[in-house]
Order: structure tokens, then C-alpha cells, then sequence
């Protein structure tokens, strides 16, 4: 079965720092993958998608991920964070043969002024 | 473009009650619609799918006659708690999937339930 491992449960940077998310799977073909975030007692909103070509996928609010098949990872980045990116931030795959979202456990993250 | 919204965005019960949560795709067709459950500081559990026309399918160990999911329309999709409790208090997600060249899904905002 596909699984989603997000290694970081609680990542804290300084405002301007740079920021790296850790997110790996598991699945045998190409995998459809998916990073979302979530403010405190909010929905997801989508930050980008990856589901072929390009293996560097540009997102919105400045994100980016790249998709690495050697290291089955999914690492969502950010040059310069912003305090408002501070949130819950969920890796997600779809499992082969259905239509569901495989969430990995999330990375919460604080951003200091 | 591909809204979606929840309602009741907050709703409080008393035990023994039942409460209905809507889910919207606002601007897009949704033949199959999902109901999440979140636990505090925790991740998303799926609790079913819910297809337009059809019977909801539910992931093993959600109780069928508890959660009721109805899918009438391509645009709405609701999940009944009946007979709440107040080990069912949580944080009820719903999401639309956009049939497009990459599917994708569309959350809405939460439902957050508490049953006294």
C-alpha cells in the first residue's frame, strides 16, 4: 500500500529564512503528488501538484517542490518565508487505482520575526 | 476557480441529536465528493467517498448509520451525524474533485463539530 512520510512533525525558521519541507513515498509507478496547507481551524488550500513532466513544479505564494523518483521525495521549498506561512503543511499521494488522497502526518510550522 | 464551501462552518449539539454539514463545489461540477475527520493536531482520515447518483462508499471502520452521505446533485454532497455523541466531536473536511487533465481536489473551510 502507498504511504506518505512527512519525517518533520515541527519545523520553526526566522522570518527570511529559507525553508525546506521533507515529504517521501511509497509507490511502485509514477505517483500523483500533491502538497496542501492548512491554517489553524481552516480547510487546505492547495500549494502545488506534480503529476508528470517537469520534476520542479513552481506553486503558489512563491512555493516550489521537486519530485526526486531516485529518493521517492516530494520536498516542498521556499526561498524567503514569511511570517504568515506559518501553518500546518500536508504531503499527499494518490493511491494507485482509486481516487484517494494518501495524507502524510503533516509538518507544523512556526516562523519567528 | 474550484470553490468549495462547507456549511455550517461551526455547530453545537446536544447529545442524542442529529446535524447535517453541507458540502458545495461552487464553480464546478463534482461527480465524486470526499468526508474527511481531523483530529486535533492530527492528520486527515478519510471516512468515505461519495459519488453522485450512488451510494457512498466508506472506509473500513466508519459506521455506515452514523454517517449518512448523500450525494444528489453534482454540486452537493451532505454528511448527517445522527444520534451525535460526544466522542464525535471533531473536525469535519470535505473535498471536491475537479475531473480536468489533472485531477485534483478542492477542499472546503472544515465543519467544526461539539456535542455536549
Amino acid at each position: 500500500a502507498q504511504s506518505v512520510t512527512q519525517p518533520d512533525i515541527h519545523i520553526t525558521v526566522s522570518e527570511g529564512a529559507s525553508l525546506e519541507l521533507r515529504c517521501n513515498y511509497s509507490y511502485g509507478a509514477t505517483p500523483y503528488l500533491f502538497w496542501y496547507v492548512q491554517s489553524p481551524g481552516q480547510g487546505l488550500q492547495l500549494l502545488l501538484k506534480y503529476f508528470s513532466g517537469d520534476t520542479l513544479v513552481q506553486g503558489i505564494k512563491g512555493f516550489e517542490a521537486e519530485f526526486k523518483r531516485s529518493q521517492s521525495s516530494f520536498n516542498l521549498r521556499k526561498p524567503s518565508v514569511h511570517w504568515s506561512d506559518a501553518a500546518e503543511y500536508f504531503c499527499a499521494v494518490v493511491e494507485g487505482g482509486t481516487d484517494k488522497l494518501i495524507f502524510g502526518t503533516g509538518t507544523r510550522l512556526q516562523v519567528f520575526p | 476557480g474550484a470553490v468549495v464551501s462547507q456549511h455550517p462552518s461551526r455547530v453545537i449539539c446536544k447529545s442524542g441529536t442529529s446535524v447535517k454539514i453541507e458540502c458545495r463545489s461552487l464553480d464546478f461540477q463534482a461527480t465524486t465528493m470526499f468526508w474527511y475527520r481531523q483530529f486535533p493536531k492530527q492528520s486527515l482520515m478519510l471516512m468515505a467517498t461519495s459519488n453522485e447518483g450512488s451510494k457512498a462508499t466508506y472506509e473500513q471502520g466508519v459506521e455506515k448509520d452514523k454517517f449518512l452521505i448523500n450525494h444528489a446533485s453534482l454540486t452537493l454532497s451532505t454528511l448527517t451525524v445522527t444520534s451525535a455523541h460526544p466522542e464525535d466531536s471533531s473536525f469535519y473536511i470535505c473535498s471536491a474533485r475537479y475531473q480536468g487533465p489533472q485531477e485534483t481536489q478542492y477542499f472546503g473551510p472544515g465543519t467544526r463539530l461539539l456535542v455536549l
